[in-house]
């Protein structure tokens, strides 16, 4: 199955700098990569995702790139404000249709 | 509001009880799922149902029992409970096996 990896587990900014993590997966066939955001006590909540026949996406401060090659895929979030602190999940489906997650990422942002 | 939900959000119990964990979602999708995340926050699938058919069964141990009456709802079932269940279930749903999967609320199970 399935196995996706994920850099850092945990992730201090100062506010206004940029975040960067990392994910990299195992299965080639695997085509749909979202990635989740979690705050303290709440549900996993999708906040970008790509598929596999786009490089690069972008939703205002969020940004998501693919490489297949590589097998790995990246969240890079700009201009860090205090509410982007929680857990961030990214994910990759392939073609069993399971989701699978990578270990999570602690993000804080500094005041 | 459209949404996926769950009930209880909090369910404290015995080792050795029955319980259950409901889910409903609004949304009109038609693939459900259970997820169990664990104290480390892992996330990991165990059934997805589609079309109130079961599409996903992980390695779970039988004593978990999922049902879907309809497509908007997914129950599931733990039989003996033990220490190692407590975790937060979420469940979610999606438009087909590859739409975006929207999670409920969770339910924290507590086993002591």
């Amino acid at each position: 199955g399935e196995n996706v990896e994920q850099h850092p587990s945990t992730l201090s900014v100062q506010e206004g700098d940029s975040a960067v993590i990392k994910c990299t997966y195992s299965d080639s066939a695997s085509n749909y990569f979202p990635w989740y955001k979690q705050e303290l006590g709440k549900r996993p909540q999708l906040i970008i995702d790509i598929r596999s026949n786009v490089g690069e996406k972008k939703d205002q401060r969020i940004a998501v790139t693919l490489n297949k090659t590589a097998k790995h895929f990246s969240l890079h979030i700009t201009e860090t404000q205090p509410e982007d602190s929680a857990v961030y999940f990214c994910a990759a489906r392939s073609n069993d249709y399971k989701l699978s997650f990578g270990a999570g990422t602690t993000v804080t942002v500094r005041a | 509001d459209t949404a996926v939900s769950q009930t209880p959000k909090y369910l404290v119990t015995q080792m050795g009880n029955d319980k259950s964990i409901k889910c409903e979602q609004n949304l009109g999708h038609d693939t459900m799922y259970w997820y169990k995340q664990d104290s480390k926050k892992f996330l990991k699938i165990m059934f997805s149902y589609n079309n109130k058919e079961l599409i996903i069964n992980e390695t779970v141990p039988n004593r978990f029992s999922p049902k879907s009456p309809d497509k908007a709802h997914l129950n599931l079932h733990i039989n003996s409970l033990e220490l190692g269940d407590s975790a937060v279930y979420f469940c979610a749903s999606s438009q087909a096996r590859t739409g975006t999967q929207y999670f409920g609320p969770g339910t924290r199970l507590t086993v002591l």
